[in-house]
């Protein structure tokens, strides 16, 4: 029972648009949720977060959006980089403090 | 500030053998994670660690995984005896303490290919 969803395996972008990414989850306990970025033969590294009280937050060319209501939240890089290059993951906390990780898009900047 | 370490990076052995992984978590860090990540999807939970205490082991597969965290700072996974589906890459996590919703920091990575 995939909780955490990432429906879109990869994604192309050209240098200097928008990439955006999307995150769908299931589980109304969810109240924390963070994206994480991971480079090849790495561990995955924290990029932003978002308490479920919130429905926007932003650090610098990363913006995550939350729509509670719908149960989705999207990563917004502006503008794409080829450094941005990697796979994300979407992530988020229930009660019980167990990160739940949704299975990853491979994005992918063209310069 | 130095990061998770994990050794080995890479590990193959042949199905039935015993493997064990090891995990140096970030200095003052109460909280210790082990996730399996299968290739092409997202680190599943393994099992969770306050100091040396469990905290969720709920995903742990423990007729041939077990885990222990000794005097609350490294941390060993092992699997005996492994089987194919256990290839994976095996990552090592901490955070500050438990209950606070915020980062994790992830260790590179031990990558199991049984064969």
């Amino acid at each position: 029972d995939q909780q955490v969803k990432q429906n879109s395996p990869s994604l192309s972008v050209q240098e200097g648009r928008i990439s955006i990414l999307n995150c769908d989850y299931t589980n109304s306990m969810f109240d924390y949720f963070l994206w994480y970025k991971k480079y090849p033969a790495e561990g995955p590294t924290f990029l932003i977060s978002i308490s479920s009280i919130k429905d926007k937050n932003e650090d610098g060319r990363f913006t995550v959006f939350l729509n509670k209501s719908a149960k989705h939240l999207s990563l917004h890089i502006v503008p794409s980089q080829p450094g941005d290059s990697a796979v994300y993951f979407c992530a988020a906390y229930n009660a019980g403090n167990m990160l739940t990780f949704g299975g990853g898009t491979r994005l992918m900047v063209k310069p | 500030e130095a990061g998770v370490a994990q050794s080995p990076r890479y590990k193959i052995i042949e199905k039935r053998q015993s493997v064990a992984f090891w995990c140096n978590p970030i200095s003052g860090h109460a909280t210790l994670y082990w996730y399996q990540q299968i290739l092409g999807q997202g680190p599943k939970l393994l099992i969770q660690f306050q100091n040396n205490g469990v905290v969720d082991d709920s995903q742990l597969p423990k007729d041939r995984f077990s885990a222990e965290r000794l005097k609350g700072v490294d941390s060993t996974l092992k699997i005996q005896p492994a089987k194919l589906e256990d290839s994976a890459v095996y990552l090592c996590a901490s955070s500050l303490d438990y209950g606070e919703l915020g980062e994790q920091f992830f260790g590179p990575g031990t990558r199991l290919t049984v064969l």
